[in-house]
């Protein structure tokens, strides 16, 4: 069965510096999907970033870049030069890759708690 | 363009009440999934529509909940006989279909908040 652990409740960062957040997962498929979604205290989901089980190299999105080790299953989320407004609640998910028989429904983690200190 | 959106934002009942809630994809995502997010945890997959029909309602977790999507568009999730347990918010997300594994990126609603007393 598909799995998605995050190791730490909460994280602490200093304004401006650089914090990586821990995603492990774990899945039988080959073809994949690996996002990470921020929840603020409003509560709405946000996407930040997509990773494809055969993607070459990894995933960036402005701030946002994802640390991929396929071998090591791991979808480790790095936030760069942090800012106060990246408070929240951080998301690991996972997706079987869509095809005829699979619904692309998202497995998610426990969440990381990340504040971010001025 | 408009995000996905939830009525009511906010929802108080009593136990043994049905409520309903609801869901507004974004225009043109043909995918719309519900999920159920309790306190300090991930959200949890309910239920998946591919268009009118639900392709996946393997994440209910009892038949007190249903769903609905007439049109293919708004989605309805009914909760009858509700129970203190089914406090958590309930958050619906719509996405593309056929169009690649990147493309099919899940977008979310801001969420009900269902508190049952």
């Amino acid at each position: 069965a598909q799995k998605i652990t995050q190791t730490q409740p909460g994280m602490f960062v200093q304004e401006k510096e650089a914090v990586t957040l821990d995603c492990t997962y774990d899945t039988s498929d080959p073809s994949y999907g690996l996002f990470w979604y921020k929840q603020p205290s409003s509560g709405e989901m946000i996407f930040l970033i997509y990773q494809g089980s055969y993607d070459q190299q990894n995933a960036t999105e402005g701030r946002y870049s994802l640390n991929f080790q396929k071998a090591r299953k791991s979808a480790n989320l790095v936030i760069s030069a942090s800012q106060l407004g990246d408070s929240a609640m951080y998301f690991c998910a996972m997706r079987e890759d869509p095809g005829s028989s699979n619904t692309g429904k998202l497995i998610f983690g426990q969440g990381t708690t990340l504040q971010v200190k001025p | 363009g408009a995000g996905v959106s939830q009525t009511p934002s906010n929802k108080v009942t009593e136990k043994g009440k049905y409520v309903e809630l609801r869901c507004d994809p974004i225009s043109g995502h043909t995918a719309l999934y519900w999920y159920r997010q309790s306190l300090g945890q991930g959200p949890e997959f309910l239920i998946y529509f591919q268009g009118t029909g639900a392709a996946d309602d393997s994440g209910l977790p009892n038949d007190r909940f249903f769903a609905v999507r007439p049109e293919g568009s708004v989605s309805t999730l009914k909760i009858q006989r509700t129970e203190r347990g089914d406090s958590a918010v309930y958050l619906c997300a719509s996405s593309l279909k056929g169009q690649g594994p990147r493309q099919e990126t899940q977008y979310f609603g801001p969420g009900t908040r269902l508190l049952v007393l």
